[in-house]
């Protein structure tokens, strides 16, 4: 089972700056199978990035997603202030594990 | 509109048993591997099983292998978890899902439900 360790666990930022969330795997995540989510509180999970890097239907440009290997990373370019949530990455091959989150709030 | 809509949360008892259906609309159903992943209170995310588009193939947690059986009705759109041997570490709100790509059985989750809540206490 590969383990997915996200750090760091709570970022506390202002609207308009930006965040980087980082994801770190127990092992090689193979094909980039790794996806990263927005979770609002009582709300589903949503998906923003998968493949490690292409951005889902409808989620804007301010959200990027990189890295291979071992090592991701998702940032928010400007955040607005309906981004502040909990951010879950995912490894979705054989087996699927979630980080455990970041929090991004409001400083 | 795509949606999922997810019924058969409750309180149950430490040792009993409780069937989970999600009911799929505005897609092909038969044509994507579904998920179910749950959420304990103030925790993280944690897949508990898959199931193939045809429903030939299945997958589990550990976690709940043994006890937990996924099974789906194309006929109905609809999928099902079967719940036995529930233990208090079983509580939590659980959430079908559906894969981004129809070809695969492992991929992101795209489309999800609201959730239905399974609380085990005595």
């Amino acid at each position: 089972e590969i383990v997915l360790t996200q750090s760091p666990g709570t970022l506390s930022l202002s609207p308009g700056e930006s965040a980087t969330l980082s994801c770190r795997a127990s092992q090689t995540v193979s094909s980039s199978y790794l996806a990263w989510y927005q979770q609002k509180p009582g709300q589903a999970p949503r998906l923003l990035i998968y493949g490690a890097s292409s951005r889902a239907t409808g989620i804007p440009d301010s959200f990027s997603g990189s890295g291979s290997g071992t090592d991701f990373t998702l940032t928010i370019s400007r955040l607005e202030p309906e981004d502040f949530a909990v951010y879950y990455c995912q490894h979705y091959g054989s087996s699927p594990t979630f980080g455990q989150g970041t929090k991004v709030e409001i400083k | 509109e795509v949606q999922l809509l997810e019924s058969g949360g409750g309180l149950v008892q430490p040792g009993g048993s409780l069937r989970l259906s999600c009911a799929a609309s505005g897609f092909t159903f038969r044509s994507y591997a579904m998920s179910w992943v749950r959420q304990a209170p103030g925790k993280g995310l944690e897949w508990v099983s898959v199931i193939s588009g045809s429903g030939g193939s299945t997958d589990y947690a550990d976690s709940v292998k043994g006890r937990f059986t996924i099974s789906r009705d194309n006929s109905k759109n609809t999928m099902f978890l079967q719940m036995n041997s529930l233990r208090a570490g079983d509580s939590a709100v659980y959430f079908c899902a559906k894969v981004l790509e129809g070809a695969y059985d492992y991929d992101a989750f795209d489309i999800w439900g609201q959730g239905t809540r399974v609380t085990v206490s005595s």
